[in-house]
């Protein structure tokens, strides 16, 4: 089965610095790769995802990705973080083939706290 | 709003009663998911739908859950005989149709989720 392995639980920066949160998969096939961000009291929403193409992806607020096939990484950058960036990130993988493509494998999230 | 919404919010049962959920998807998504959240995990599948049809339900999905979307609109999840494990958020999500590929680059909508809480 696959899996998504987030190394960093919890981060906790200042405004201003920067941001790299991990995310590896297991999987050696064609796969699909998407990080959501929940904040405080609110539901998950994506942040960007890889589909195909670049490799470098950017999402909303700031955000981009980089696939590294070789690495099997997805790694989430943001190059100056404000307080507002403090929520909970969760990497996912989408992969399979047939019916079960479509559902998600997410790694265990990380806690991203800012500090102003 | 036109979001995923889910109803109740949050429940609150004895362990042996059974509870139901809601999932209302965005109206023009076919593939509606169910997910399980526990404290300091990411959400874990449990099954979905394409319209009506039931295609995948993961090895989570013990004989006491079951899971419908009669006219493939709305789905509930019918937890029976609820144990204490059953303790997590239960999250639904919506996505649009397609197919190979262009189904599995489709963003997955997620509502707000229910809590459950099992006394």
């Amino acid at each position: 089965a696959q899996s998504v392995s987030q190394h960093n639980h919890h981060v906790i920066l200042s405004e201003a610095a920067s941001l790299e949160l991990g995310c590896n998969y297991s999987y050696g096939g064609t796969v699909n790769l998407f990080w959501y961000v929940q904040y405080p009291g609110q539901h998950l929403q994506l942040l960007l995802k890889y589909f195909s193409g670049d490799p470098l992806v950017k999402g909303i607020k700031g955000f981009e990705a980089e696939f590294i096939k070789s690495k099997f990484s997805f790694n989430l950058r943001k190059p100056s973080v404000q307080w507002s960036d403090t929520a909970e990130y969760f990497c996912a993988v989408n992969a399979g083939r047939g019916s079960t493509l479509g559902r998600l494998y997410f790694g265990r999230g990380t806690q991203l706290t800012v500090w102003p | 709003d036109t979001g995923v919404s889910q109803d109740p919010r949050h429940k609150i049962t004895k362990r042996g009663q059974n509870v139901t959920f809601r999932c209302d998807p965005i109206s023009e998504h076919n593939r509606l998911y169910w997910y399980r959240q526990t404290l300091g995990q990411g959400p874990e599948f449990l099954t979905y739908f394409q319209n009506e049809a039931q295609l995948e339900k993961s090895r989570l999905l013990s004989d006491r859950f079951s899971a419908e979307r009669p006219k493939g609109s709305f789905s509930t999840l019918e937890i029976q005989r609820t144990e204490q494990g059953d303790s997590a958020m239960y999250l639904c999500a919506s996505s649009p149709g397609g197919s190979g590929r262009a189904l599995a680059g489709n963003e997955q909508y997620f509502g707000p989720g229910t809590r459950l809480t099992v006394t």
